[in-house]
């Protein structure tokens, strides 16, 4: 099975800030590296997949980028909606996993 | 608009079973495949199965023999038996709407969740 190591685990940050998540898999996945984004209580929500594109109605602010096993999500310019849990998730044959999360929180 | 309704969770105990089920709306139900994904208390995302338009689906090795996808695409419902359930199956079990574009695949949208817990 193809592993998914994200980092860091947890983030403290402020709005306006950039900020960067890194995704690493275990075997090169090509460009089948997905990013959610999850507040608590509340369903994931897609924001960027096949590594580099955005969803539709997700703010711009939000980029992906990397191939086979490296991979980013980077956030421009913090806002307080973007406080939340984020997980990459690989989608390069079953089982799709996912990353552990990374918990964003105000600094 | 896109809907995912799941239902079915419950308070169940060891060695049990149950049937979670997932209405679907906003799209054409059967030209899509379907997931299910669930998440322990205060832990991260699990992939527990697939299944395509047609009815081909995949398991995750930790549920394969216990667990069961199916679909009624004449009921736009998606539904997951979960068979002989451990402690370690408690969590709130997503569905969710699969796209493929590009030969890049991705959850595209959820459902609200329906919770299992799994205790004597």
């Amino acid at each position: 099975d193809i592993q998914m190591a994200q980092s860091p685990s947890s983030l403290s940050a402020s709005v306006g800030d950039r900020v960067t998540i890194s995704c690493r898999s275990s075997r090169h996945i090509n460009f089948s590296l997905n990013w959610y984004q999850q507040k608590p209580g509340k369903a994931p929500k897609l924001l960027i997949y096949g590594a580099s594109n955005l969803e539709s109605g997700v703010p711009s602010r939000f980029s992906g980028s990397g191939s086979e096993t490296d991979f980013a999500l980077t956030i421009n310019g913090l806002q307080p909606d973007d406080f939340a849990t984020y997980f990459c998730q690989h989608t390069y044959g079953v089982p799709y996993t996912f990353g552990q999360g990374t918990n964003l929180e105000i600094k | 608009e896109v809907l995912l309704l799941e239902s079915g969770g419950a308070l169940v105990q060891p060695g049990g079973s149950l049937r979670l089920s997932c209405e679907v709306s906003g799209f054409t139900f059967s030209d899509y495949a379907m997931s299910w994904v669930r998440q322990a208390p205060g832990k991260g995302l699990q992939w527990i199965s697939s299944i395509s338009g047609g009815g081909t689906s995949y398991d995750a090795d930790s549920v394969k023999g216990r667990f069961a996808v199916s679909r009624d695409n004449s009921k736009n419902t998606l539904y997951l038996q979960l068979n002989s359930l451990r402690a370690e199956d408690t969590g709130v079990y997503y569905c969710a709407k699969d796209r493929v574009v590009g030969g890049l695949g991705y959850f595209e949208k959820w459902g609200q969740g329906t919770p299992v817990t799994v205790s004597s």
